[in-house]
């Protein structure tokens, strides 16, 4: 069965610090990877997602995510953090081949000290 | 405004008291979805429609209902609530599934305490 593990359950940072997020997923096929954010009292939303092609993937507000396929992981990175990046970050999966179902992960509080 | 909408966002009710809570997009989507969130557990899917009278369960169904009979609609029922079903539940819908790709807009969010 597919699964998704976020080690880090809350980060604590300061301004300008740089972030990565950790994000593995166990599955053998081909996957569809996403990061979406949640911040406080909004929906969630997505940060960016990789479908295929270059690993190095671009999103919002500067963030990015690289796909490593022989490590199954997807990490979120961010060269320096802000204050408004306060928020619960969930890596996604899906397989290429049963994309209604979507795995995400357990979640990452990061929490910045202004 | 394209939006997914979810009500009510808040609710206390009782053991075994049935309800419903009403997800509706007007984005013309194929696909919806309901998820629940859970300190520490993530999101977890409850169930997903992949068009109108296309229903499936996802990896927690136990003690819910769903059904499709418009495509802007997908509403949850908790035909006999328990404590263990006190959670957010969020409904989620994308336009369709395709080669793989499956890109979720949420709704806000719905708190339900069942006590």
């Amino acid at each position: 069965a597919q699964s998704v593990s976020q080690h880090n359950h809350h980060v604590i940072l300061s301004e300008a610090a740089s972030l990565e997020l950790g994000c593995n997923y166990s599955y053998g096929g081909t996957v569809n990877l996403f990061w979406y954010v949640q911040y406080p009292g909004q929906h969630l939303q997505l940060l960016l997602k990789y479908f295929s092609g270059d690993p190095l993937v671009k999103g919002i507000k500067g963030f990015e995510a690289e796909f490593i396929k022989s490590k199954f992981s997807f990490n979120l990175r961010k060269p320096s953090v802000q204050w408004s990046d306060t928020a619960e970050y969930f890596c996604a999966v899906n397989a290429y081949s049963s994309a209604s179902k979507i795995i995400f992960g357990s979640g990452t509080r990061l929490s910045i000290r202004p | 405004e394209a939006q997914v909408t979810q009500n009510p966002r808040y609710l206390i009710t009782v053991t075994g008291k049935k309800l419903t809570v009403t997800c509706s997009q007007n984005m013309n989507h194929e696909y919806m979805s309901w998820y629940r969130q859970d300190p520490g557990l993530g999101l977890r899917q409850i169930y997903y429609s992949m068009n109108v009278e296309v229903t499936d369960k996802g990896d927690v169904p136990e003690g819910y209902k769903v059904s499709r009979k418009e495509k802007r609609n997908f509403p949850l029922i908790l035909e006999s609530p328990s404590p263990n079903q006190t959670s957010l539940y969020f409904c989620a819908s994308s336009l369709r599934v395709i080669s793989g790709a499956n890109v979720l807009t949420f709704g806000a969010g719905s708190r339900l305490t069942v006590l």
